[in-house]
């Protein structure tokens, strides 16, 4: 299994900020994967964070709103630009181990007023 | 797109059997997971099916049938503890760790 770690755990932000959530994982993985969990709704990919190259968005996310950083094998962050409070949401970050195995960080709780 | 589905809600007692069924597009089709989800917690991993038949793991059990874009988790002797959401997540593709979501079943599991 994998141990992965978010910073913050929540925040409440003012709208037309930008908060930059952080993930760490004990281990090495060759991808990390952003998700979002509005509430009372299931969990949709946002992107996939490669290391050494840019993030892959999934339709209905751009990179000037959720730029994603990779530098190296066991850290990702994910910011959240210029919110609004449509962007209330839980963010989690997720990685794979083999292709049988995915296991998920424990969740940021943004609320954005 | 990715068409999931699976029921919003189910109940049943302590000691009970149930049955989550998900269905799901079969095009491309590369791997389905089941997660639990406890309010305010985040996924937990409960299982992996990329070829027919039964996974047994204790007390849960998932099911898969490419052919029919079908699958279910079965839970046996319910506790209380196991009121939860259950997602199911469906791969496609080669790309390992992208996930789509169904809307998850909300069990509730009564004494």
């Amino acid at each position: 299994s994998a141990v992965i770690s978010q910073k913050p755990s929540r925040d409440i932000c003012q709208r037309g900020t930008s908060l930059t959530i952080q993930c760490q994982v004990d281990s090495q993985v060759t991808m990390m994967f952003w998700y979002r969990q509005q509430p009372g709704q299931s969990l949709t990919l946002i992107a996939t964070a490669n290391q050494g190259s840019e993030a892959t968005y999934e339709s209905g996310f751009v990179i000037d709103k959720f730029p994603i950083s990779r530098p190296n094998l066991t850290f990702s962050t994910l910011t959240v630009s210029n919110m609004s409070p449509e962007d209330s949401s839980i963010y989690l970050c997720s990685v794979e181990l083999g292709s049988d195995t995915q296991y998920f960080g424990p969740g940021t709780r943004l609320t954005v007023l | 797109g990715q068409n999931i589905d699976q029921p919003t809600e189910m109940t049943a007692t302590e000691g009970a059997i149930v049955q989550i069924n998900c269905t799901y597009q079969t095009s491309g089709f590369n791997g389905l997971f089941w997660y639990q989800q406890h309010a305010g917690e985040a996924p937990t991993f409960l299982s992996y099916n990329v070829l027919d038949g039964l996974e047994e793991k204790g007390r849960f059990s998932s099911f898969l049938s490419r052919s029919k874009g079908y699958s279910y988790l079965l839970l046996k002797e319910l506790q209380m503890k196991d009121s939860a959401s259950y997602l199911c997540a469906v791969r496609w593709g080669s790309t390992l760790g992208r996930l789509y979501f169904g809307r998850g079943t909300q069990l509730t599991v009564w004494p």
